[in-house]
């Protein structure tokens, strides 16, 4: 499955870093999404964007920062992040009018 | 705020057997979905349930959703070694934005072939 991928795959950062994950989705959906997986923890919606506009922010910390150019392409800055943030960023997209969300690989982070 | 309830949180069967997992609201949803996760791998879409009572069918699988929408079922009839992973359910509450979806903790199923 290639309609929503995302980079990188893996990425190791120290506290004091700033790094960028990546979200593409080319399925021609109008909703995007930023979801925390953790283990022993139900899927955590962090941020929805529909039409490039955020609609939810669920108490998301501001270390967390999305950017959303366009309807294909999504961003999840992370500036001094805490090793409690060490967790799979799942990505996600939909169609118009649905809820059912197409998710991209992930990207593993550990934070050190 | 609002929770979806997910049981059990592991299960183990032999293969050939049977499997079921279930969700519980408090309130009233909209309409429930049915994601599957392998080890390793990310979230794929099952299945979207919205009639009080309604049930669907994909093979061995079997989705209810029950009448008071509210709860709802995933049954697997004869579980297979590619029935592994981990089944989450997600629902949908009226007044929520699209794809506003509240995550059950999910259902780790391991089969001994």
């Amino acid at each position: 499955e290639t309609g929503v991928t995302q980079t990188p795959r893996h990425l190791v950062m120290g506290m004091t870093n700033k790094k960028s994950l990546k979200c593409e989705q080319h399925l021609g959906h109008n909703a995007m999404y930023w979801y925390k997986q953790s283990a022993k923890k139900p899927l955590e919606l962090m941020f929805v964007y529909s039409l490039e506009e955020r609609v939810e922010n669920n108490s998301v910390p501001s270390r967390f920062s999305p950017e959303c150019p366009n309807s294909s392409h999504l961003f999840l800055h992370l500036h001094t992040l805490q090793p409690e943030d060490s967790a799979l960023y799942l990505c996600a997209s939909s169609q118009p009018g649905t809820d059912t969300q197409y998710f991209g690989p992930g990207t593993r982070l550990t934070v050190l | 705020g609002q929770q979806v309830m997910q049981i059990p949180q592991y299960q183990h069967v032999q293969e050939g057997e049977d499997f079921t997992t279930y969700c519980n609201s408090s309130t009233t949803l909209s309409n429930i979905q049915w994601y599957k996760q392998r080890p390793g791998g990310h979230p794929v879409f099952l299945i979207q349930l919205v009639k009080s009572g309604e049930v669907k069918k994909q093979k061995r699988l079997t989705f209810q959703f029950g009448e008071a929408k509210k709860n709802s079922s995933l049954h697997i009839t004869a579980t297979q070694t590619t029935d592994v992973g981990t089944y989450f359910c997600a629902g949908h509450y009226y007044g929520g934005s699209q794809g506003n979806l509240i995550f059950g903790k999910g259902t780790k199923l391991s089969v001994k072939p």
